[in-house]
C-alpha cells in the first residue's frame, strides 16, 4: 500500500514564524499535492508538483511556497505564519493507471494553529 | 471549470439501512472519479476509484457507479453500521490529474 506520511499531526506556531510542513511518500509517485481544509470551504489546492524541482500554483498559493528536492518529499513552507493560516493541511500523492495503488492517497493531516 | 456537487450534505439513518450518496460533476471529460471517507480530524481514506472507462467498482459493502454522460456517480452502502459514520467525499479528475472535490456528505448511522 502507498503510504503518505506527514511529519506532524498537531503544530502550534507563533505569528511571523517560518513553518515547514513535511510530506513523504514511499511509492515513487511523480505527482504530489498540498491542500488546506477549512469548515464550510472544503478542500482548497495550495500547490502541486509533477516531478522533482517542479512546482505549480494551485488556487490559493499566497503566503505559501513549496520545495521538492527529492521525488518522495514535498514540503510546504509558510514564509511568515499568520492567524488566517490556522487550518488542517493535507498532503496527497498520486499515480495514474488502473492498478490497485492508482489514484490519490492522502496523509493523515497536520492541524496547524497559529497564535 | 469542473464543479462537483454532493447531495445530501448530511444524512442520519438507523443502523441496517441501505444508503445512496450522490455526486454530480459538470464536465463529463473526466479521467477518473474517486470516493473517499474522512473521519473527524483525520486525513482522507480512499474507498473506490472508478476509471472513465468503467461503470462501477465494488469493495465489500460499498459499490460506486459512474455515468459520465449524465455527470453522476453514486456510492451505495449496504447494511449500514455505526462504524460507517464519517464524511464521504467524491473527487473528479481530468487529464491534468488535479482533482475537484465535492463538499462531502456527512453521514451518521445510529444504533
Amino acid at each position: 500500500d502507498v503510504k503518505v506520511t506527514q511529519s506532524s499531526r498537531y503544530l502550534v506556531k507563533r505569528t511571523g514564524e517560518k513553518v515547514f510542513l513535511e510530506c513523504v511518500q514511499d511509492m515513487d509517485h511523480e505527482n504530489m499535492f498540498w491542500y488546506r481544509q477549512d469548515p464550510g470551504l472544503g478542500l482548497r489546492l495550495i500547490y502541486f508538483s509533477y516531478d522533482v524541482k517542479m512546482k505549480e500554483k494551485g488556487d490559493i498559493p499566497e503566503g505559501y511556497s513549496v520545495s521538492r528536492e527529492k521525488k518522495e518529499r514535498f514540503s510546504l513552507i509558510l514564509e511568515s505564519a499568520s492567524t488566517n493560516q490556522t487550518s488542517m493541511y493535507l498532503c496527497a500523492s498520486h499515480t495514474p493507471g488502473s492498478q490497485p495503488s492508482a489514484g490519490y492517497t492522502f496523509g493523515s493531516g497536520t492541524r496547524l494553529t497559529v497564535v | 471549470k469542473q464543479e462537483v456537487t454532493q447531495i445530501p450534505a448530511a444524512l442520519s439513518v438507523p443502523e441496517g439501512e441501505n444508503l445512496v450518496l450522490n455526486c454530480s460533476f459538470t464536465d463529463s471529460a473526466i479521467y477518473n472519479l474517486q470516493w473517499f471517507r474522512q473521519d473527524p480530524g483525520k486525513g482522507l481514506t480512499s474507498l473506490l476509484l472508478i476509471q472513465s472507462s468503467q461503470r462501477e467498482q465494488t469493495s465489500g459493502r460499498l459499490n460506486a457507479s459512474l455515468d459520465k454522460s449524465s455527470g453522476r456517480s453514486t456510492l451505495y452502502i449496504a447494511a449500514s453500521q455505526p462504524g460507517d459514520s464519517a464524511t464521504y467525499l467524491c473527487a473528479a479528475s481530468g487529464g491534468s490529474y488535479i482533482p475537484t472535490f465535492g463538499r462531502g456528505t456527512s453521514l451518521i448511522v445510529h444504533p
